[in-house]
């Protein structure tokens, strides 16, 4: 699987959209770009993936390059409860999940 | 939908005993649950791969023996830790996955994890 790189942190202001970059750029053409994300001592949450069409649903927008080989993760309305490390991961159909160090992301009031 | 869950959420153990993790996904039926592992900020490491009714697909490092992992129906998986000691404390976490069926077929949902700590 491809690998991803990420800023290891962020920080973002409450009602703001928080924008994750992520660099994938050896990624093959049946592999997705997916997104969870970790609160502390918690299960990863699973918030969005994508092929190659930009995808939204209620949690996220996920914004894919047309070269496929950067992808933004956009939490549009930015809450306290966003705070968590959240994990940019390339794969061929979630058959196998490989977590990088991911970006911890704050929320400041 | 597509809910997770792990039993128990934290042990303590002796060293030397065993102890059994029980994942279960709740709303669908997972062919395919993934064991990880995650010690104290670091990422998770995947263990295991299992498919229901055949063994366990172990990554390289990670010892068979010691971790015994059963998914004998469409629901449910069990990772044991057997002779557990110190070094094996650790944050425990199970996903699953149905190959066979959409939205659920698509990526992983992991469950609430079970922090084991061995004295």
């Amino acid at each position: 699987d491809a690998k991803t790189t990420q800023p290891p942190s962020m920080d973002c202001a409450e009602g703001r959209a928080a924008n994750l970059p992520c660099n994938h750029s050896t990624i093959s053409g049946n592999e997705y770009v997916y997104w969870y994300r970790q609160i502390h001592s918690q299960g990863p949450q699973y918030i969005i993936h994508g092929l190659k069409n930009n995808e939204t649903n209620e949690m996220a927008s996920l914004i894919i390059t047309e070269d496929r080989k950067s992808s933004t993760l956009i939490l549009p309305h930015a809450t306290l409860r966003d705070t968590a490390v959240y994990y940019c991961i390339v794969s061929k159909g979630a058959q196998k999940l490989v977590f990088g160090q991911g970006t911890r992301l704050t929320i400041n009031p | 939908g597509a809910v997770v869950s792990q039993h128990p959420s934290r042990v303590i153990c002796k060293s030397g005993t065993s102890v059994k993790i029980e994942c279960r996904s709740l709303d669908f039926q997972a062919t395919t649950m993934f064991w990880y592992r995650q010690f104290p900020k670091q990422s998770l490491m995947l263990m295991a791969t299992s498919n229901e009714g055949s063994k366990a697909t172990y990554e390289q490092g990670v010892e068979k023996d010691k971790f015994l992992i059963n998914h004998a129906s469409l629901t449910l998986s069990t990772l044991t830790v057997t002779s557990a000691h110190p070094e094996d404390s650790s944050f425990y976490i199970c996903s699953a996955r149905e190959p066979h069926r959409p939205p659920f077929s698509e990526t992983q949902y992991f469950g609430p994890g079970t922090r084991l700590l061995v004295l």
